[in-house]
């Protein structure tokens, strides 16, 4: 079955703890987005990747790393969380060659809380 | 001002009836995505339209290039069709998204 899994799917951490989220898909996407979502912003673009060693910044990267080492892996990585992390984190895919031009396929959000 | 501003911002319904969101855009795009959000949190694409009409099932999807607007119809709505309902458009020949704010919809038995 053709999925973008992420994981964990919640997380509680403090302050200062480096933690990482995963993102794999299956589909031998080229494009892979990591977005965060709080209430009343809609969903806000953090990083993205058009192929493995190719990563950008997208519209609110600070506090954030990636790496894309590997086609289907897209890390996610918190060096020094903090409260204004607390939110609820997408991961998606894409590839101009899936048969449905440049949709997303996102995965099932890993909700943070950073106390 | 946001590039894609959806409208209503919230709608509640009865049952049956026929539903209208609205997507409008200021920006040169090459497709119009609509996805849905249940309440659970996941993210499901429902449709990419760079012109014309889509249907899938109860759902229809149109857009007008000239007019800059899409719209996304439900007919003979049902509450679970309740969820929250995201406009994005791709920008000419990239990759990126850009939001709407996403319409809230519920629809009551």
């Amino acid at each position: 079955e053709a999925q973008v899994t992420q994981n964990p799917r919640y997380l509680i951490t403090v302050t200062g703890k480096k933690l990482t989220v995963t993102c794999s898909q299956n589909m031998n996407h080229e494009y892979m987005s990591w977005y965060r979502q709080d209430p009343g912003l809609g969903l806000r673009q953090i990083y993205y990747s058009m192929n493995v060693e190719v990563t950008d910044k997208g519209d609110v990267p600070e506090g954030y790393k990636v790496s894309r080492k590997e086609k289907r892996n897209f890390p996610l990585i918190l060096e020094s969380p903090s409260p204004n992390q607390t939110s609820l984190y997408f991961c998606a895919s894409s590839s101009p060659t899936s048969g449905r031009g440049k949709t997303q396929y996102f995965g099932p959000g890993t909700r943070l809380l950073v106390l | 001002k946001n590039e894609v501003e959806q409208s209503p911002q919230n709608l509640t319904a009865q049952e049956g009836e026929f539903i209208t969101i609205n997507c409008s855009y200021s920006v040169g795009i090459s497709a119009l995505h609509w996805l849905q959000q249940h309440p659970g949190g996941g993210i499901v694409s429902l449709f990419m339209l760079s012109s014309g009409k889509k249907k899938h099932g109860r759902l229809i999807a149109t857009i007008n290039i000239q007019e800059k607007h899409s719209s996304l119809h439900i007919t003979a709505s049902h509450p679970r069709d309740s969820a929250v309902y995201i406009c994005a458009a791709n920008m000419d020949s990239n990759y990126q998204l850009i939001w709407g704010a996403g319409t809230k919809l519920i629809i009551k038995p």
